[in-house]
């Protein structure tokens, strides 16, 4: 049972585009959603995440919309940079429980110049 | 500041066999969680330890376990090695329940 869903499993964009990222998710007991940024070789890394009592978070170009009622959410890379290209998770847990992270199968991401 | 550090970083097995694999979390950190990332699968969760006490566990089979000790560092056990374990092993660390989780940079793992 994937409990996360995420889309596109690719993306490519234009430099200075915005990417969109998408998740839904299907248990109404998740209330942490982060993001995740993963180079090759290297572990995940957090860049944005946002709990159910906030509909938008912004962070530099990076952006997480949150729709409670339709339990999606989504990432918005603003001004794409090449240094962006990545794979991009989505991730969820409940009990605010950072320690069991439940993820998307990922974006790669490819910002061309 | 230190991050997460595993190692080894890279580990070749047989099937068969069993390997461990070492985490060391952030100073300071008590929560040590465990994830496999597979091509087909993505990241799976295994298990998360709070405190030396198992607080979550994720649907792997029992060939797959772990621990932590007093000073929070952790060790994963996969016993009877099969070719689909082949992975990469990521460990995350925490401050504690709701903090932020910091990966380290995982071990590959090639069974052959």
């Amino acid at each position: 049972q994937q409990q996360v869903k995420q889309s596109p499993q690719s993306l490519i964009v234009q430099k200075g585009g915005i990417s969109i990222i998408n998740c839904a998710y299907e248990n109404t007991a998740f209330d942490y959603f982060p993001w995740y940024q993963q180079f090759p070789g290297k572990g995940p890394a957090l860049l944005i995440a946002i709990r159910p009592d906030v509909s938008e978070k912004k962070e530099g170009r990076f952006t997480i919309s949150f729709n409670k009622s339709a339990k999606q959410f989504s990432l918005h890379i603003m001004d794409s940079q090449p240094g962006d290209s990545a794979t991009y998770f989505c991730a969820a847990s409940k009990g605010g429980n950072t320690g069991k992270l439940i993820f998307g199968q990922g974006t790669t991401l490819q910002v061309k110049p | 500041k230190a991050g997460v550090t595993q190692t080894p970083r890279y580990l070749i097995k047989t099937r068969g066999q069993q390997v461990t694999l070492s985490c060391s979390p952030i100073s300071g950190h008590r929560s040590v969680s465990w994830y496999q990332q597979t091509p087909g699968q993505g990241l799976q969760f295994l298990f998360e330890y709070f405190s030396e006490t198992q607080r979550n566990k994720g649907n792997f089979p029992g060939r797959f376990s772990g621990r932590q000790f007093s000073n929070s560092r952790s060790e994963m056990n996969v016993s009877t090695l099969e070719l689909g374990d082949s992975a990469l092993y990521l460990c995350a660390s925490s401050l504690g329940t709701s903090t932020e989780a910091f990966f380290g940079q995982g071990t590959r793992l090639t069974v052959v």
